[in-house]
């Protein structure tokens, strides 16, 4: 049973259309995030995410918009696409704490190819 | 501003030798150190995870180290295998529950 899962796994658009990856983490977390891995492979923080509730936003356009539905759930949805989102966008999930020390559990990530 | 750097260049070893993975870090104190496994089209897996009262982890062949003076974390795989082939992440936390990934190094091990 996967612990963490996003969906779709591969994207492919056109520039100017709008898109969703969902993300579902059955790990009882409280905390969900996105990652963008460029083709530099840098894996960056986009979002994050606790109890539904927006912690972070790391100067990412606004045509990214997370929505957090439940905190089992994080999707994201990007408005006109352009050739620059092009990446690998993980979900991942983490119990913060000191035990538990945001210890990540990452999706499997979603590959966008804007043309 | 803090600064994560990890060989960036591709690390070639022969199987059984030990890898020795490098992350330093500047302008930064933190108080742990996590480091991950990505293979190719996957997300990271963590491995470990060293706090910074702590010289030393060990899990089967992998032993992390922590140096507070010289801002470093050395990662090492004893007895490599081709199968430890992959890039190995070092991950400080970074602000409000989150950790700020480095680059990255990639490891390839040839039978």
């Amino acid at each position: 049973d996967t612990a963490v899962s996003q969906t779709p796994k591969y994207l492919v658009t056109q520039m100017g259309n709008d898109k969703s990856i969902k993300c579902e983490q059955n790990l009882g977390h409280d905390t969900m995030y996105w990652y963008k891995q460029d083709s530099k492979k840098f894996l960056k923080i986009m979002f994050s995410y606790n109890n539904k509730e927006l912690i972070i936003n790391e100067t990412v356009p606004n045509r990214f918009s997370p929505k957090s539905p439940d905190k089992a759930h994080l999707n994201l949805h990007i408005n006109s696409l352009e050739l620059g989102d092009s990446a690998v966008y993980f979900c991942a999930s983490s119990q913060p704490g000191e035990i538990a020390k945001n210890i990540q559990y990452f999706g499997a990530g979603t590959r966008l190819s804007v043309l | 501003s803090q600064k994560i750097e990890q060989n960036s260049e591709a690390l070639n070893i022969q199987e059984g030798k030990t890898a020795t993975l490098t992350c330093n870090y500047t302008n930064y104190s933190p108080a742990y150190l996590q480091w991950y496994r990505q293979d190719p089209g996957r997300g990271p897996v963590f491995l470990l995870l060293i706090r910074e009262n702590e010289k030393e982890k060990r899990k089967e062949r992998l032993k992390v180290t922590f140096d507070t003076t010289l801002k470093q974390s050395l990662f090492h795989i004893t007895a490599s295998q081709p199968a430890d082939s992959a890039t190995y992440l070092c991950a400080p936390p970074g602000g409000y529950s989150t950790l700020t990934f480095g680059k990255g190094t990639m490891l390839l091990v040839s039978p």
